[in-house]
């Protein structure tokens, strides 16, 4: 079945400095969505970009989206302490089976 | 602070009792999901209604019993747990089932240890 996956990773930085992670699938998607899961608590929408979007801002956030490498990373500049979370990638399969996939996570600590 | 409110936050309970989780949204939106989540990983789709109607079970046992008075609230009915079910038990809505250009938006869980 369509699953997100990122690469694993736990990313250590500096506040201040920018964290990039990624994101692969396996099938075509309509939208890829990206969530932050502070420890202990729910998760919480930080940005969607669509299948025909090459490029999405949202603040101090950048996604990209590459569908021909089925690919999508998350970069995050100027890192602030707040930001040590784990992250999650999420697709909806354009065949899909309306379940959104989750991707493994990548757990950020930024360093103060 | 979520707009989708779970209680309790945590909850210990032995393998013979008899619990609910309770999940309670007031933004209007008509699909409602359990997922549960283990450490370090993903949230696992449970359950997901659509207009108060159980549109899908992923083949969850029937310990956990899914329920939506209406609307507004979700509930997931717990009974012989085993402790392999300690997780954390995430609520989310989103304004519809079937339309991902609607983000889901969850609670902060329910912390549940089974012993």
């Amino acid at each position: 079945s369509q699953q997100g996956e990122e690469d694993p990773q736990a990313l250590s930085i500096q506040e201040g400095e920018n964290a990039t992670m990624n994101c692969s699938y396996k099938t075509s998607i309509n939208n890829l969505q990206w969530y932050r899961q502070n420890s202990g608590r729910g998760l919480v929408h930080l940005i969607l970009i669509r299948s025909n979007e090459r490029e999405k801002h949202s603040g101090r956030l950048r996604v990209t989206l590459d569908t021909s490498k089925k690919s999508s990373s998350l970069l995050i500049t100027a890192s602030r302490a707040a930001d040590t979370a784990s992250y999650f990638c999420a697709t909806d399969a354009y065949y899909g089976n309306n379940r959104l996939a989750f991707g493994k996570g990548n757990q950020v600590v930024v360093i103060p | 602070d979520t707009e989708v409110t779970q209680t309790p936050k945590h909850l210990v309970m032995g393998m013979t009792n008899k619990k609910s989780l309770k999940c309670e949204q007031h933004m209007g939106h008509r699909a409602m999901y359990w997922y549960k989540q283990k450490a370090k990983k993903p949230p696992e789709l449970m359950f997901v209604y659509s207009y108060e109607k159980l549109s899908i079970n992923e083949s969850v046992p029937s310990r956990f019993s899914p329920e939506c008075p209406n609307s507004s609230l979700l509930n997931l009915h717990l009974h012989a747990l085993q402790p392999e079910d300690s997780a954390l038990y995430l609520c989310a809505s989103s304004q519809y089932f079937r339309d991902y250009n609607s983000p889901l938006h969850f609670g902060n869980g329910t912390r549940l240890t089974v012993t």
